[in-house]
């Protein structure tokens, strides 16, 4: 299937750290997208990266895309107690999303 | 952004009753909207696309007769559990993309309970 794989599961920091999550896909995109999901929610899109983009930013964020590994990751600078929810990646295949696993994060105060 | 919503945010039921959620994309229109189920600490499971106008599409292992799905306009679309049952249990969320864009955006979602 394409459903990517996400890692680490569960991330556990201290507030003001930075906080790395990585997803893994098995078949050719043309983007991928990264989403928040506080706890009993819906998703909120973070953002979206194109198979000829290499690196993206939005705030605090930094997404990178490798397509020859077929991975990208989500950085999170100097994380904040707001920024405690799930992250997922998702990628586009047959007209739908496929999500990841998703990675909890818990930012500690 | 674009903006969708569902109602009810939360639902308590009966074991054997059914259940309607709506969807609703509220500053834009959808052809299609999409239908997932997600259990605790676990991923979104896609269940149907549904199809404005036209039969939803059904995921493998989703009972279409349990799971009724209406898209009777550009702006909403709903689901409904017919016959519920404890293992129905669960949180669904629909989105829909705006047109011309990758993006989905998601609704709140509702929690839906079955005694």
């Amino acid at each position: 299937s394409q459903q990517g794989e996400e890692d680490p599961q569960a991330l556990s920091i201290q507030e003001g750290e930075n906080a790395t999550m990585n997803c893994s896909y098995k078949t050719s995109i043309n983007n991928l997208q990264w989403y928040r999901q506080n706890s009993g929610r819906g998703l909120v899109h973070l953002i979206l990266i194109r198979s000829n983009e290499r690196e993206k930013h939005s705030g605090r964020l930094r997404v990178t895309l490798d397509t020859s590994k077929k991975s990208s990751s989500l950085l999170i600078t100097a994380s904040r107690a707001a920024d405690t929810a799930s992250y997922f990646c998702a990628t586009p295949w047959a007209q739908k999303l496929v999500f990841g696993q998703g990675t909890r994060l818990t930012i500690n105060p | 952004g674009a903006v969708v919503s569902q109602h009810p945010s939360w639902v308590i039921c009966k074991s054997g009753t059914s259940v309607k959620i709506e969807c609703r994309s509220l500053d834009f229109q959808a052809t299609t909207m999409f239908w997932y189920r997600q259990f605790p600490k676990q991923s979104l499971m896609l269940m149907a696309t549904s199809n404005e106008g036209s039969k939803a599409t059904y995921e493998q292992g989703v009972e279409k007769d349990k799971f009724l799905i209406n898209h009777a306009s550009l702006t909403l679309s709903t689901l409904t559990v017919t016959s519920a049952h404890p293992e129905d249990s669960s949180f669904y969320i629909c989105s829909a993309n705006p047109p011309g864009t990758d993006t989905q955006y998601f609704g709140p979602g509702t929690r839906l309970t079955v005694l």
